[in-house]
Parts: structure tokens; C-alpha cells; sequence
């Protein structure tokens, strides 16, 4: 597709449970990048790749938060026992290489009830 | 870590009248970027400013980087009704780093017809 995909547009999932978020970034984007955005912020910086291996993940608030991109494309953020707290838009955002424009999908909607 | 002050939270506006907000930091970056989000989609890229001192303008928009490092502002003349949105100021370090975008909080703009 033209633009960063990210599916689903909508989750919602009962405390405790697993649940991953999916990103398809702009093709020949080796750098992506997870952001998470609460209500009424701006997004906070989770996790970059750059091409298949995480170059920083020092966003990510604790272990229960993983993420991979095994093939250096699409990329998949894994909550595991998820907590009301986690309840967010979690943005993917891809761009050329570290240094150019990134470009942001729609978002994931995320609420844990 | 590393927080933008972003102001003013929100306005509210007659159409056709300009618009400035305006974002500070006690730390230095070297460079600042303004994005637009509005519902259910991603924030989008509309001015970013590489050199401290540097005024860029981009249509209707414009906007600068203080000399500072600290600071940046964005200017919005004649606003019509599609200017209505969440603005974010952003901000990057330069060197090892500096494909981590940091965001303010963000101005809601809503403009009267």
C-alpha cells in the first residue's frame, strides 16, 4: 500500500489477556518505530528497528511489552497480560532510514476492560 | 526524560483568524517539526526546522526555531475550518539518538465557521 498500515483499527480485550498489534510499513522502509499515545498526550516513543533487529527498545514500560519484525517489514507489538493502564492508541510509523521523514499509520485503538 | 511544554491546550477560534502556539523545553534539540493529527489517524508532517534562528513556511503556516534550541513556535494565518485538529510540536537530538521524536502534548484548534 501507499501508506504505513496497522490492523487492527480497534481492539478490545479483557484484562489479563494476550494481545498483538500489527504494523505494515511504507515497502523499503528499513526503520519503524512504535509509539504509544494516551488520552489527551502527545505519543511516547516505544521501540525502533532498523532493518529486523530492535536498535532500541528502551520505551517499552516493562516486560510484559515485546515487539519483533522478523523479516525487516511488518512488525508485531505483543502485550502479555494486559492491564487497564495499557489502554491506548499504540502508532506505528516507518521511514527510509533513521535520518529521513517518518510517516505515521492510523493507529491501533487498544482497550482493556 | 525529555518533555516539551506545548501551549496554549486549546483554542477556540472565528474562521479567518490567525493562530499561534508555541512549545518550550529546558533542554536542547536540534530540530523541531510540527505535526497534525485529527481522529482516528496518525499525525502528519507539516513544517520541520533544521537550524536554530530558522523561519519556514509551508501555505498558511508558519513557523520558527528559537535561537535558543529550546523553543518553537507555530503560526497558523486566515484559519478555516479545516484547520481544526490536535497540533503536536516535536522535537529531536541530534547524534545517536535523534530518530526518537519526542512530542508536546498537544493543542486542540477548533475553528468556528
Amino acid at each position: 500500500g501507499a501508506g504505513v498500515s496497522q490492523t487492527p483499527s480497534n481492539k478490545v480485550t479483557e484484562k489479563g489477556k494476550y494481545v498483538e498489534l500489527r504494523c505494515d510499513p511504507i515497502s523499503g522502509h528499513t526503520a519503524l518505530y512504535w509509539y504509544r499515545q494516551s488520552l489527551g498526550q502527545g505519543p511516547e516513543f516505544l521501540i525502533y528497528f532498523q532493518g529486523t533487529g530492535a536498535a532500541d527498545d528502551s520505551g517499552l514500560p516493562n516486560d510484559r511489552f515485546f515487539a519483533v519484525r522478523p523479516e525487516g517489514s511488518v512488525s508485531t507489538l505483543k502485550i502479555q497480560r494486559t492491564e487497564r493502564g495499557d489502554s491506548a492508541v499504540y502508532l506505528c510509523a516507518s521511514s527510509a532510514d533513521r535520518n529521513t521523514e517518518a510517516f505515521f499509520g492510523q493507529g491501533t485503538r487498544l482497550t482493556v476492560v | 526524560g525529555q518533555q516539551l511544554n506545548q501551549s496554549p491546550q486549546s483554542m477556540f477560534i472565528q474562521e479567518g483568524e490567525d493562530v499561534s502556539m508555541n512549545c518550550t523545553s529546558s533542554s536542547i534539540f536540534n530540530t523541531w517539526l510540527w505535526y497534525k493529527q485529527d481522529p482516528g489517524e496518525g499525525p502528519v508532517l507539516l513544517i520541520a526546522l533544521y537550524k536554530a534562528g530558522e523561519l519556514t513556511s509551508n501555505g498558511r503556516l508558519t513557523a520558527q526555531f528559537g535561537i535558543t534550541r529550546k523553543d518553537s513556535f507555530l503560526n497558523i494565518s486566515a484559519s478555516i475550518p479545516s484547520d481544526v485538529g490536535i497540533y503536536f510540536c516535536a522535537a529531536q537530538n541530534s547524534g545517536g539518538s535523534n530518530y526518537k521524536l519526542t512530542f508536546g502534548k498537544g493543542t486542540l484548534l477548533t475553528v468556528n465557521p
